[in-house]
């Protein structure tokens, strides 16, 4: 079964610290992505990773950066946090164009 | 681009009634993946069912089936005999060029008894 964990479930953060999110699958999938998932707005992707090394932005990247250096991991970043990100962030992974499997998520507050 | 909308916030259905939840999407993209996925209370996304731009028939999997009109670019999920367990937020994905994955906004399911 593909597993996907992250590092965290819930988080609380102060504005202006920098928050790191770890995701990890097992299943050697070269595609991960980053979710955030708010009420009435669905899942709105942040970053995407189709390769090791290799990023592109989603749909609402600004405030945000992300790393992968092995295929296996996949780290979100919040360089300086701001209360308008608190959410629920949800990393995904899959095989290119395949369904994706998730993560059980990780509810970050800021304060 | 690509979009997806889920005009449906919420819905009812009787235990063991059919449903359908509406789904359209908008790309460009020549070749493209459909795919709906469940979220129980709990939290978790779960995979239901997914259907391929090119696929002649529409998919099927158990009580789940993709009623997939491409001309009127829609994707509704159809489940039949529903269950309580059944409810839950749906969402509606597209998977379009460049691995770039969109979502809708769900759509609240809840079966009454």
């Amino acid at each position: 079964d593909v597993k996907v964990t992250q590092s965290s479930r819930y988080l609380v953060k102060r504005t202006g610290e920098k928050v790191f999110l770890e995701c990890v699958q097992d299943m050697d999938h070269e595609n991960m992505f980053w979710y955030r998932q708010d009420p009435g707005l669905g899942l709105r992707l942040i970053y995407f990773s189709y390769d090791v090394k290799m990023k592109e932005k989603g749909d609402i990247p600004e405030g945000y950066s992300v790393s992968r250096e092995k295929k296996e991991r996949f780290s979100l970043i919040l360089e300086s946090a701001s209360t308008n990100q608190t959410s629920m962030y949800l990393c995904a992974s899959s095989l290119a164009g395949l369904e994706q499997f998730f993560g059980p998520g990780t509810r970050l507050t800021v304060l | 681009a690509q979009k997806i909308t889920q005009t449906q916030p919420g819905m009812f259905v009787q235990e063991k009634e059919a449903v359908t939840l509406d789904c359209t999407y908008d790309t460009s993209d020549p070749s493209y993946g459909l795919f709906w996925y469940k979220q129980p209370s709990s939290g978790e996304m779960i995979f239901l069912i997914y259907q391929g731009s090119y696929d002649q028939q529409n998919a099927t999997e158990g009580r789940y089936s993709l009623n997939f009109q491409k001309a009127r670019k829609s994707a509704n999920l159809v489940i039949s005999a529903s269950q309580l367990g059944d409810s839950a937020m749906y969402f509606c994905a597209i998977h379009g060029g460049y691995q770039k994955v969109t979502f809708g906004t769900g759509t609240k399911l809840q079966v009454i008894p």
